[in-house]
């Protein structure tokens, strides 16, 4: 089992819509976590930091499920611009372990 | 403002040829880190240098050796080139702390095709 896994998917998503996606861990004992966005051929950028309180950044929220070892990012009012590939980040024995990502795209 | 750049953006070698990523950043970043990223994986920490003068092996370092020239420069070098080494390369730096620091700049990435 991967430390890390995500739904590559594609996510389909019409524009406007509410979509949202999940990442599993597997060291129960992470403690920092984090959403990445990287868009075709370009550099992954920090989209935001997950809390155990949550976190919510605009049409971004952020949710850390510790009992079942998720985190999970809702994007809400999707625009085109948010079509890219998303990427859970998780730290493990001292080091970040990147899940190979979520693409989302949205469509017109 | 520059950021972190990392030249070149593409490369093809043969086996066993040579070569050195090299990569500079202006922020005044203490840490840099070199990753690869292969299709259907995360990326994958290769090394890092907390600050200048340390280096440390991340998860995939066979094959690779780094020099951190100086505060601003972090350079990759791969000795003999194999396949398995075809990958984009992205360097990154962070304000400070190791190799969970949470916030990383990322270069534009090198492409690499060894054949």
């Amino acid at each position: 089992r991967k430390e890390v896994e995500q739904d590559p998917g594609p996510f389909n998503v019409p524009e406007g819509a509410t979509v949202a996606f999940n990442c599993t861990y597997s060291n129960s004992a992470s403690q920092s976590f984090f959403w990445y966005r990287q868009d075709c051929r370009k550099e992954p950028k920090l989209l935001m930091s997950v809390y155990s309180s949550g976190n919510e950044d605009g049409r971004f929220t952020a949710q850390l499920n510790r009992a079942s070892q998720y985190i999970s990012l809702l994007i809400r009012d999707s625009k085109l611009s948010d079509s890219a590939t998303y990427l859970c980040v998780v730290d493990s024995n001292y080091q970040l372990i990147w899940g190979a990502g979520t693409k989302l795209i949205i469509k017109p | 403002n520059a950021g972190v750049t990392q030249t070149p953006k593409f490369q093809v070698l043969k086996t066993g040829q040579s070569m050195t990523l090299q990569c500079a950043q202006d922020m005044n970043h203490n840490s840099m880190y070199w990753y690869r990223q292969d299709p259907g994986m995360g990326l994958r920490l290769i090394y890092y240098s907390a600050s200048e003068g340390t280096t440390d092996k991340g998860e995939v370092p066979n094959g690779y050796n780094v020099s951190r020239l100086n505060k601003r420069e972090f350079s990759l070098r791969l000795e003999s080139a194999a396949p398995s080494q075809t990958s984009v390369y992205f360097c990154a730096s962070s304000e400070a702390g190791g190799p969970t620091n949470e916030k990383l700049f990322f270069g534009s990435g090198t492409q690499l095709s060894v054949l």
